[in-house]
């Protein structure tokens, strides 16, 4: 299975913010990577696929990009409803597999 | 609009059968993977496996043993069973679309959920 480590665990910022995420795979699969938002008592949300392609209605301020093994997801000019926990998923091959997810909280 | 709804028991004993059911509403159901994934504070987020309208399966080798999924493409649903539970099977279990490929709108993503059942298992 390929193994997918994110970083940082947890992470402190304020509304207005730019924080980056961090995505490593333990093996190279090209640009199958995908990030997602989680709310507390909700479902996944899909942010970004193939690493760099923004999920239709998701706002601008979201970017992805990266290949192979290292991938970040860029948030810009954090907004209050963006304070969640994200994760990322590699599509490469199967069982598809996820990050352990990095929570996003206010400073 | 594609909406998924899920349904199933929520509370089990040890060596009882875990089985949940998803509707997809709108869009088509040929075309996607159908997906089960669940989510534990020990394991986070897992992949459990995926159907096809034409039945064909994955499943996830850690769990192969136990799982069965099942279309009926008639009432556009599938199903998971998950046999011989214990309390590492408790987990919100989700149901997903899944695309089966990458193009122009999806690359082997979750676009569209269900809204997650918790299931426990204890004695």
């Amino acid at each position: 299975d390929i193994q997918m480590t994110q970083s940082p665990s947890s992470l402190s910022a304020s509304v207005g913010d730019r924080v980056t995420f961090t995505c490593r795979a333990s093996q190279s699969m090209s640009k199958y990577l995908n990030w997602y938002q989680q709310k507390p008592g909700k479902a996944p949300k899909l942010l970004i696929y193939a690493a760099s392609s923004l999920q239709s209605g998701v706002p601008s301020r979201f970017s992805g990009s990266g290949s192979e093994t290292d991938f970040t997801l860029t948030i810009t000019s954090l907004q209050p409803e963006d304070f969640a926990t994200y994760y990322c998923q590699q599509g490469y091959s199967r069982p598809y597999t996820f990050g352990q997810g990095t929570k996003l909280e206010i400073k | 609009q594609v909406q998924l709804q899920q349904w199933g028991a929520g509370l089990l004993k040890p060596s009882e059968t875990l089985s949940l059911t998803c509707a997809v509403y709108g869009g088509s159901f040929s075309g996607w993977y159908w997906t089960w994934i669940r989510q534990s504070p020990g394991k986070g987020l897992e992949w459990i496996g995926e159907i096809n309208h034409r039945g064909s399966t994955n499943y996830n080798p850690s769990l192969k043993s136990r799982v069965a999924i099942s279309v009926d493409t008639s009432k556009n649903q599938f199903s998971l069973n998950l046999t011989s539970v214990t309390a590492a099977d408790t987990a919100d279990y989700y149901c997903a679309r899944m695309s089966p490929s990458c193009g122009s709108a999806s690359c082997y993503s979750g676009d569209y959920w269900g809204q997650g059942t918790l299931v426990a298992v204890s004695s």
